[in-house]
């Protein structure tokens, strides 16, 4: 069965970085695009990034544009989010997920890991 | 950016009733939305995609209908298990946005 599980969060200061890291097991990861989402403590949820199946096209939100960087290990089935100049308003739980169909994807999220919580305080 | 704005915020209802969830865009977005459901302490879940597709193994009790700007989610008749707080998502435009929920409380 589908399994993503992120890793990597944790208290941080402002102004520093953090790398978080999605492990996914029982699908083809290769084949698909996928996403980070994040959630702030008791808040709705934040599109964040998208990176397709290849790692050629990446798209960002806006409040995360230049800060934040997906990128995939294809070959660990692996994908991951450089977080850099973290702000306060960066303190969430950030989701990785799956698109719905391989390849070109939908830009729907079939597929949830259970996040990791990154917590932005000094 | 297109802001999706879901409402009521909070729904009441009993078990069984029919629950009528609204989400509405600032600009059209054809058919390319998508509703989630969010269980306290989980990861959001798929429910319905391209506006009124159920997703793999979701019950035939949730219905999506609407185009353009406006959408609904129907729960025809609510199990214990549907109290939670639903996420419409539009994939229209880059960003993608989310509403800002509505949660199912039981009255």
């Amino acid at each position: 069965q589908v399994q993503l599980v992120e890793s990597g969060g944790g208290v941080v200061q402002p102004g520093r970085s953090l790398r978080l890291s999605c492990a996914a097991s029982g699908f083809s990861f290769s084949t698909y695009a996928m996403h980070w989402v994040r959630q702030a403590p008791g808040k709705g949820l934040e599109w964040v990034a998208v990176i397709a199946y290849d790692g050629t096209t990446k798209y960002y939100g806006d409040s995360v544009k230049g800060r934040l960087t997906i990128s995939r290990d294809n070959s660990k089935n692996t994908l991951y989010m450089q977080m850099t100049s973290l702000r306060a308003e960066d303190t969430a739980v950030y989701y990785c997920a799956k698109d719905r169909i391989p390849m070109g994807g939908t830009l729907y999220f079939d597929y949830w890991g259970q996040g990791t919580l990154v917590t932005v305080s000094s | 950016e297109i802001v999706l704005t879901q409402s009521p915020v909070t729904l009441s209802l009993s078990p069984g009733e029919r629950a009528t969830l609204s989400c509405r865009a600032s600009q059209s977005v054809g058919s390319y939305l998508a509703w989630y459901q969010q269980k306290p302490g989980q990861a959001p879940s798929l429910l319905i995609y391209d506006a009124s597709n159920r997703a793999t193994g979701i019950p035939a009790r949730f219905s999506g209908s609407g185009s353009g700007t406006d959408f609904t989610l129907t729960i025809s008749s609510l199990e214990p298990e549907d109290f939670a707080v639903y996420y419409c998502q539009q994939r229209s435009n880059w960003p993608l946005t989310f509403g800002g929920g509505t949660k199912v409380e039981i009255k």
